[in-house]
């Protein structure tokens, strides 16, 4: 079965451009999340998604925006970027029913010159 | 609002030794999930093992198993028999049992396994 898929794995962008990151979730997993990992940090909750509607945000301004479309899988926008958002973008997946822990797939690395 | 904290940056372990990463946190929860996860340089996050929160029993998954104190609010990972394929960073995450789906991590420790 596939896993997480993340794309591009790696983009470098310049300050005040818009990136659009996407995700596929594991076959049959409903909510989608979207982290943010800065280099020497651990990661840090941007969204999280459940069959197509926002169930939460974490602390990161309007100028991240996501949405999950009708076959669950997700896509986060960040609009007028910041060298400050240079980071590894992570996806995670995961069954609404209980909680057996996120599958995350392995990343898109965003450079902002 | 919820804390994890992992003091320790950097471990290493001898193969086929046993080392223990630390993980403390903070919370006025009650009910809650505890989590380590392990990113090598795949940077892929691989769930390690969980523990909920009323379970008093230690969780175990082979090589790797957990001390959970409630009252101390400490979450320590132990891995026996340490393989190469061992190292990576290791993250402690904390997930509360109601609301939104959300992962609260530590800042990880890096953990290397000397051959």
């Amino acid at each position: 079965d596939a896993g997480v898929t993340q794309s591009p794995t790696h983009l470098i962008k310049t300050r005040g451009q818009h990136v659009t990151l996407r995700c596929s979730p594991i076959s049959g997993h409903k909510s989608v999340s979207w982290y943010q990992q800065v280099l020497g940090q651990g990661p840090q909750f941007i969204f999280q998604y459940y069959e197509k509607e926002e169930r939460g945000r974490g602390n990161f301004p309007d100028r991240f925006s996501a949405r999950q479309f009708p076959n669950y899988s997700s896509e986060l926008n960040v609009n007028a970027l910041l060298l400050g958002d240079s980071a590894l973008y992570l996806c995670a997946s995961r069954r609404q029913e209980g909680d057996y822990g996120y599958t995350f797939g392995s990343g898109t690395r965003l450079t902002v010159v | 609002a919820q804390t994890v904290t992992q003091s320790q940056p950097e471990m290493s372990v001898q193969e086929a030794e046993t080392v223990t990463l630390s993980c403390t946190y903070d919370t006025s929860e009650s009910d809650y999930y505890l989590f380590w996860y392990k990113q090598p340089p795949s940077r892929q996050m691989i769930l390690v093992i969980r523990q909920e929160a009323y379970k008093q029993q230690n969780a175990t998954e082979n090589r790797f198993s957990v001390n959970f104190q409630k009252a101390a609010k400490s979450f320590s990972l132990k891995i026996s028999d340490s393989q190469l394929g061992d190292a990576a960073m290791y993250f402690c995450a904390y997930r509360s049992w109601a609301g939104t789906y959300k992962y609260i991590f530590g800042t990880g420790t890096r953990l290397k396994v000397l051959a």
